[in-house]
This record gives structure tokens, sequence and C-alpha cells, in this order.
């Protein structure tokens, strides 16, 4: 079975700074998928970025960006020039590739709360 | 309007009652999802469901059911509710389609309390 971890409870930044939330991940596949939740105190569960394991390069979305280490099974996003609506838990999660069954679905990690203050 | 809604958004209910959470979403995908969020845990998978004659446990289904009414309704029952299934419940729907095509939406929530 795949397991996600999140080693960080809790992170914090100052506005306008770059921070950076580790995940690790363990799995026997090679083919799968990678993703960032956000989930801001309105509770909705937002996706922030998508790494595909196929694709050697690092996915990026405006100030967001993972560094996507397969060997190592790490996946950490960077958040640049930290904004206030930033403030909010973020869930890293696992999905394979593979077709059929309970496959589909998404494994997360325990999630990290992000703090940006101003 | 919202792709995914669920029904209640908050609930309060007492130890023994019979609770149901539903979720309708509009945005056409066959496949729908129920997740349990508890703090420091995570989401974890309760039932998944690719079509309306294909429902699946995921994880942790003890003590809950469900039913797929319909394409765009995924419904989750607490037969006797007990306090340890005080949590928030996510709905979340994904399309049937290729690699690309693996994205779940998630609906808004349901924070149900049991007491």
């Amino acid at each position: 079975a795949q397991t996600v971890t999140q080693s960080q409870p809790e992170m914090s930044v100052q506005e306008a700074e770059t921070v950076t939330l580790s995940c690790t991940y363990d799995t026997s596949e090679s083919d799968y998928y990678l993703f960032w939740y956000k989930q801001p105190p309105s509770r909705q569960m937002i996706l922030v970025i998508r790494q595909e394991a196929y694709k050697q390069q690092n996915a990026t979305e405006n100030r967001f960006s993972v560094n996507f280490q397969k060997a190592a099974k790490s996946f950490s996003l960077k958040i640049s020039d930290s904004q206030l609506g930033d403030a909010a838990m973020y869930f890293c999660a696992y999905r394979s590739a593979r077709g059929g069954g309970s496959n589909y679905k998404l494994t997360f990690g325990k999630g990290t709360l992000l703090t940006v203050n101003p | 309007d919202a792709d995914v809604t669920q029904t209640p958004r908050n609930r309060i209910t007492k130890t023994g009652k019979r609770i149901m959470l539903e979720c309708s979403q509009t945005k056409g995908h066959d496949r729908m999802y129920w997740y349990r969020q508890d703090p420091g845990l995570g989401l974890r998978l309760i039932y998944y469901s690719f079509d309306v004659k294909d429902i699946n446990k995921g994880e942790i289904s003890d003590g809950y059911s469900v039913s797929r009414q319909a394409q765009a309704k995924f419904s989750l029952s607490l037969e006797s509710a007990i306090p340890n299934q005080t949590a928030l419940y996510f709905c979340a729907t994904s399309d049937l389609g290729g690699r690309f095509y693996n994205e779940q939406f998630f609906g808004p929530g349901t924070r149900l309390t049991v007491l």
C-alpha cells in the first residue's frame, strides 16, 4: 500500500517570502500522479498543482512549483512571493496510474498548516 | 453554481440516529467518492463508485453505507451514528477518461458532529 508523509505539521512564512513544504511517499509503482491540494478556512479542497511521475520536468503553476525527485520519492511544494491568501492547510496526495479497483483513489498525507505573516 | 454540492453543510446529531449526507454533481462525471477528514489524519476514502451499478468499499467503510441513485447523486449513510464518526466529510468526482483526466473535484464538505 502506498503511504504519503508530510513531516511538517505547521509552517510559517513572511508575506512576499518563499516557503517550501515537504512531502515524501512510498510506493512500489513506477507510474503514478502526485498532487498538492490547498484547504483554506472555507474547507474547500482546491487542486494547486499536479505532477505525472513519467515527466521529469517539474510542474509549475504561477507562484507554485514542485521539486519532484522520483528516486528519492520526494515531492516538495515551493510557494514564491507568499500572499496572505496562501494561508491554508496543504495536503500532498498520491494516485496510482494503474487502472482498475481502488487504484483511482487518492492517498493523502496528514497535511501542513501554513501561516502567512504580514 | 457549484459543480459538486453537498447537503447539509453542517449537522449535529445524537448517538444512534440515522444520518444521510447527500452529494450531487453537474460535471457529468462517472466516478464519485466519499472521504472523511479528521484533524491530523488527512482524508481517507470511505466508498467510491464508478457508475450506478458499481460501488466499492474504501479503507474505512465500517459503519457507513452508500447509495448511487443516479450518475449525478451519491449518498452516504450512517445507520447508527457514533461520536467516533464526528468528522468533515467530502464528496468528490472524477472523469472516466484517459490518463490526463484524473483530477478529483471536491464538494464543499459536510461537518458532522455526533453527540
